[in-house]
């Protein structure tokens, strides 16, 4: 069975300050995974999946099959990433994502 | 906006009732899924339907059913309500039938059981 582990509930950094938001992930097969946030008073939304390797926002997530990982980084952290960030997992031709339960971030000025 | 509406905003209801929550999915988008949110649980899949037909289910209790009209809206039936079943609903769509077609949320409905 899969599952998604988001380890801290709840994490804070101070504007400009790099931040890590950890997903740990089990799966024997080779999983597809997302980052999904939600900004105060607005709905979830995809933020940005391992199979673009792209940077949004300024975050990037790295998959990492040996250590089961896939954490969400960004170098330097602004107010506006405050959010509630969610980690999903998909298994290849499956129809629905797993979630984590979530990290709320908070930046501090 | 992300283009799908879900209602209504609140519910507030009595154990052992029924209740239905309405979703409808982006102009176009064929998939909707359901999400059960609790305080200790998270996001929870539930169940996905895409063009009028189940396609996966999750951790749906059998006292829950959905179904999806040929409109292409669907709702969710909601039935012996427990106090545990206090949650936010979130529905989401898509244009295809699964992964790696982005799901668009919709802005919850929150149910409280009393």
């Amino acid at each position: 069975a899969q599952r998604v582990t988001q380890p801290e509930k709840l994490l804070s950094v101070f504007k400009g300050a790099p931040v890590e938001l950890k997903c740990n992930y089990s799966y024997s097969g080779s999983p597809e995974l997302f980052w999904y946030v939600q900004y105060s008073r607005q709905r979830l939304q995809l933020l940005l999946r391992h199979i673009s390797r792209e940077s949004i926002k300024g975050f990037t997530a790295d998959l990492n099959k040996g250590e089961t990982s896939f954490h969400l980084k960004k170098p330097f952290a602004q107010e506006e990433d405050s959010a509630m960030y969610y980690c999903a997992l998909n298994r290849p031709g499956a129809n629905n994502l797993f979630f984590g339960t979530g990290t709320r971030l908070t930046v501090i000025p | 906006d992300s283009g799908v509406t879900q209602t209504p905003k609140h519910l507030i209801t009595a154990t052992g009732q029924r209740v239905t929550l309405r979703c409808s999915p982006r102009s176009g988008d064929l998939s909707v899924y359901w999400y059960q949110q609790s305080l200790d649980q998270g996001l929870q899949f539930l169940i996905q339907y895409y063009n009028g037909e189940e396609r996966a289910k999750g951790n749906i209790l059998e006292r829950f059913s959905a179904q999806q009209f040929p409109d292409l809206h669907s709702e969710l039936n909601l039935s012996s309500l427990e106090l545990g079943d206090s949650a936010l609903y979130f529905c989401a769509s898509s244009a295809g039938r699964g992964i790696p077609y982005e799901q668009y949320f919709g802005p919850g409905t929150r149910l409280t059981v009393t």
